[in-house]
């Protein structure tokens, strides 16, 4: 298994700018979820998803959006960037949200918007 | 999901035990402690979990107080491979949620 996997690992964005950063994972985990994390701090939730087709927002969603049309895939777009969003982001699935199950990171991507 | 307190920063020597502490004073009945560490920039790995009883796995072991209130992450023989940013978390068990805090800075020298 390679786990959980994420694209780009570096990013650099100009200002206003859109892109997505990728995510995947080969385990079949139905829950998904996007972190962020900015110097010195731990991370905190952007989005998450429960299952193919289901999305909700976590602590910091704005100027984020999710999908999640398959099990695997749980791509992340910025819609307009902006350099608050200047942070390294983690992607991480586990088995299940219906119980107390580890949750996998992925290596992370690192964006700098300028 | 309840908050937790962690010292900053510590220090252990190579070889020696290194006891993390965390205390939860507001968990409630249905919420798991569980620890993460972050080594350098990667994703954070997942350590151990536990709800009411101590708990031992290969990479450690967690103690958790009669009371709940407080816990101990207990890494038996620490090499510099640990030296990382160690997170205590709580949550409940049917939510996969996880709220970070700083965590512990454990610096493991020679």
């Amino acid at each position: 298994n390679a786990g959980v996997t994420q694209t780009p690992k570096f990013q650099v964005l100009k200002t206003g700018q859109s892109m997505t950063l990728q995510c995947a994972q080969d385990m079949n985990h139905e829950y998904m979820s996007w972190y962020r994390q900015d110097p010195g701090m731990g991370l905190r939730l952007i989005h998450y998803s429960v299952g193919a087709g289901i999305t909700d927002q976590g602590e910091v969603p704005n100027g984020y959006n999710v999908s999640r049309s398959t099990t695997e895939d749980f791509p992340l777009r910025l819609l307009s960037a902006a350099p608050s969003q200047t942070s390294v982001y983690f992607c991480a699935s586990s088995y299940s949200s219906r119980g107390p199950y580890e949750q996998y990171f992925g290596p992370g991507t690192r964006l700098t918007v300028t | 999901d309840a908050k937790t307190t962690q010292p900053t920063s510590m220090d252990c020597a190579e070889g020696r035990a290194a006891n993390l502490p965390c205390n939860h004073s507001t968990i409630s009945g249905n919420e798991y402690v569980y620890w993460y560490r972050q080594i350098h920039s990667q994703g954070p790995q997942y350590i151990i979990h536990g709800l009411k009883n101590n708990e031992t796995n290969e990479m450690a072991s967690l103690i958790i107080t009669e009371d709940r209130k407080s816990s101990t992450l207990i890494l038996p023989h620490a090499t510099l491979r640990d030296t990382a940013v160690y997170y205590c978390i709580v949550r409940f068990y049917n939510t996969d949620k996880l709220i970070f805090g700083t965590g512990t800075r454990l610096q493991v020298f020679p």
